[in-house]
């Protein structure tokens, strides 16, 4: 299957601090990308849909201003936590999707905030 | 996107077939069914998909039923690896417009030694 690298796997930060999280498709465009959170537990909640060339668009609840989204090319999208508080420790997850529409995704970035 | 059904989890022994259920009774007539798999700590992966024939590749088979209103995915000889919370999905399955996948609660298998 299709590949994504998503980078850094891990981080520790401090709070207050901003993060930014790397997601690329590594053997295919992705015109699409989805970014993920998933708390001890639970399940993937959608965060947002990352459009090439365009503003991503929020689901309900997520402030756009503190996680923001850039898709500046057809293998690249990043998230931006940004003044990270430790309320935002979570697991966050990218996924790309295919001319075939199929999601493919990364491994995931564990982000801690002290 | 049609609402699914899951066993929140399941056990099967090593070595035999792990046969994972859902239910999907609303599901329309363009919404395929898409299955991934979350091993811990890992981002999802995708396993199979399929509209109304039943399925096969190298990972698992997908049974769905004549009036697509469920489907069952097959790992034909589970093994420990393959412990992980499994996810149905329905949704559309063309490429246009803005598809994106919502994950419910899944099923968690163990595979037991």
């Amino acid at each position: 299957g299709a590949v994504v690298s998503q980078h850094p796997s891990r981080v520790i930060c401090k709070s207050g601090t901003s993060v930014k999280i790397e997601c690329r498709s590594l053997d295919f465009q992705a015109t699409t990308m989805f970014w993920y959170r998933q708390f001890p537990k639970q399940s993937l909640m959608l965060m947002a849909t990352s459009n090439e060339g365009s503003k991503a668009t929020y689901e309900q609840g997520v402030e756009k201003d503190k996680f923001l989204i850039n898709h500046a090319s057809l293998t690249l999208s990043t998230l931006t936590v940004t003044s990270a508080h430790p309320e935002d420790s979570s697991f966050y997850i990218c996924s790309a999707r295919t001319s075939g529409n199929i999601q493919y995704f990364g491994a995931g970035t564990r982000l801690s905030v002290l | 996107d049609a609402k699914t059904t899951q066993p929140p989890s399941m056990d099967c022994a090593e070595g035999r077939a792990a046969n994972l259920p859902c239910n999907h009774s609303t599901i329309s007539g363009n919404e395929y069914v898409y299955w991934y798999r979350q091993i811990h700590s890992q981002g999802p992966q995708y396993i199979i998909h399929g509209l109304k024939n039943n399925e096969t590749n190298e990972m698992a088979s997908l049974i769905i039923t004549e009036d697509r209103k469920s489907s069952t995915l097959i790992l034909p000889h589970a093994t420990l690896r393959d412990t992980a919370v499994y996810y149905c999905i329905v949704r559309v399955g063309n490429s246009g417009g803005y598809q994106k996948v919502t994950f419910g609660t899944g099923t968690k298998l163990q595979v037991i030694p």
